[in-house]
């Protein structure tokens, strides 16, 4: 099973900064089969990047995925209002079980 | 677009089976992707427990394999999870979902709690 961490724990920054957030593999990830999901309180998460770096459907262009093999990275150009939530990785390329790292909370500083 | 929707009991005893159904809507089970369901206890993060395709075939994380089974019924466009022998860390927000392995339509949840 691969187990993905992700750093920091917690991101505080103001509105209109960038946001860099981490997520490292115990292994690497067969054919960078790595997403990234968006979790506000109270909803269920939302898909915003999958196969590292293609953006979903909807999904704003400030988001950005990069990496590769064990090392990969959420980009976030500049903060919106609404961009403070958690933020959680998730590997699907390994048989399963599809394992998800324990998440970056994003918060207003 | 798909869409799906858990619904079940939110309070199941200890030592007794959570089941939940997910409607399946906008859609087919038939669209040919893996049918998924997560679960995030309270104040925790994502756990995936397992999928199931249309054809029957099933994964299941290794932690949860001996107490799971996601079942599918065709005919009502809807697919289960049963899990047996709950206790209080089973107490958690299921959701269910439609995924190509990562997971691009969830539903909206729903939260089972474990407690006599």
């Amino acid at each position: 099973e691969i187990v993905l961490t992700q750093s920091p724990g917690t991101l505080s920054l103001s509105p209109g900064e960038r946001a860099t957030l981490s997520c490292r593999a115990s292994q690497s990830v067969s054919s960078n089969y790595l997403a990234w999901y968006q979790q506000k309180p109270g909803q269920a998460p939302r898909l915003l990047i999958y196969g590292a770096s293609s953006r979903a459907t909807g999904i704003p262009d400030r988001f950005s995925g990069s990496g590769s093999g064990t090392d990969f990275t959420l980009t976030i150009s500049r903060l919106e209002p609404e961009d403070f939530a958690v933020y959680y990785c998730q590997q699907y390329g390994s048989s399963p079980p599809f394992t998800f790292g324990p998440g970056t909370k994003v918060d207003i500083k | 677009q798909v869409q799906v929707q858990e619904s079940g009991p939110g309070l199941v005893k200890p030592s007794g089976t959570l089941s939940l159904t997910c409607s399946v809507s906008g859609g087919s089970l038939s669209s040919g992707n893996w049918w998924s369901w997560i679960r995030q206890p309270p104040g925790k993060g994502l756990e995936w427990i397992g999928r199931i395709y249309l054809s029957g075939s099933t994964n299941y994380n290794p932690s949860l394999k001996s107490r799971v089974t996601i079942s599918l019924d065709k005919s009502k466009n809807q697919f289960y999870l049963n899990l047996n022998s709950v206790t209080a860390a089973d107490t958690a927000v299921y959701y269910c979902a439609n995924s190509r392995g990562y997971i691009y339509t969830w539903g909206q949840g729903t939260l089972v709690t474990v407690s006599s």
